[in-house]
């Protein structure tokens, strides 16, 4: 199947910083991508789908200034979280889909101190 | 809008069979997805179904019935390993997927 790698899998930050995941389709070309976040035992919330060299189109209640989306290439999609606080504290997970599959980065679990 | 319906929790005993259902309100579709994840991890695919009626891989089956809006996963032969939260996601014709809220299936011994 399809692989897509994400970095870094865990991430502690200060509240105020900023932070930046890496999702890559690694063996695939992916002109779009999935951002979804997870709070603990609860199901994955799509944030925004992620469209190669174009903008990133949010979910309703996701702010787009907050959580800064960047697809520059077939294989590269990235999320900022900016000015992170601690309610911002969630596993952030990446996916592009392949057919009728979506495959999922590993996650990244931020903690804003 | 979209609706999804799954039990929170389900608890089975190694080697039983479980079922769990979906069910769903989604304004198009095109099939019904059933993902698995573990905890801490990422979920993977499980089974698509586009028709109506059961597909079955291995341990796992799924099934759908498109006039009922209705389809759930069927897992035998139990093992401690299928403790994972299940996630069904319909199909709309958006690449995306929306998941339901998920169920957490424990294995017990």
């Amino acid at each position: 199947g399809a692989v897509v790698s994400q970095h870094p899998s865990r991430v502690i930050c200060k509240s105020g910083t900023s932070v930046k995941i890496e999702c890559r389709s690694l063996d695939f070309q992916a002109t779009t991508m999935f951002w979804y976040r997870q709070f603990p035992k609860q199901s994955l919330m799509l944030m925004a789908t992620s469209n190669e060299g174009s903008k990133a189109t949010y979910e309703q209640g996701v702010e787009k200034d907050k959580f800064l989306i960047n697809h520059a290439s077939l294989t590269l999609s990235t999320l900022t979280v900016t000015s992170a606080h601690p309610e911002d504290s969630s596993f952030y997970i990446c996916s592009a889909r392949a057919g009728e599959k979506l495959f999922f980065g590993s996650g990244t679990q931020l903690s804003v101190l | 809008g979209q609706s999804l319906e799954q039990p929170s929790e389900v608890t089975a005993v190694e080697g039983a069979i479980v079922q769990i259902n979906c069910t769903y309100q989604t304004s198009g579709f095109y099939g019904l997805s059933w993902y698995q994840q573990h905890d801490g991890g990422a979920p993977t695919f499980l089974s698509y179904n586009a028709l109506d009626g059961l597909e079955e891989t291995g341990r796992f089956s799924s099934f759908l019935s498109r006039s009922d809006s209705y389809g759930y996963l069927l897992l035998q032969e139990l093992q401690m390993k299928d403790s994972a939260s299940y996630f069904c996601a319909p199909d709309t014709g958006r690449r995306a997927l929306t998941f339901g809220s998920g169920t957490r299936l424990q294995v017990q011994p």
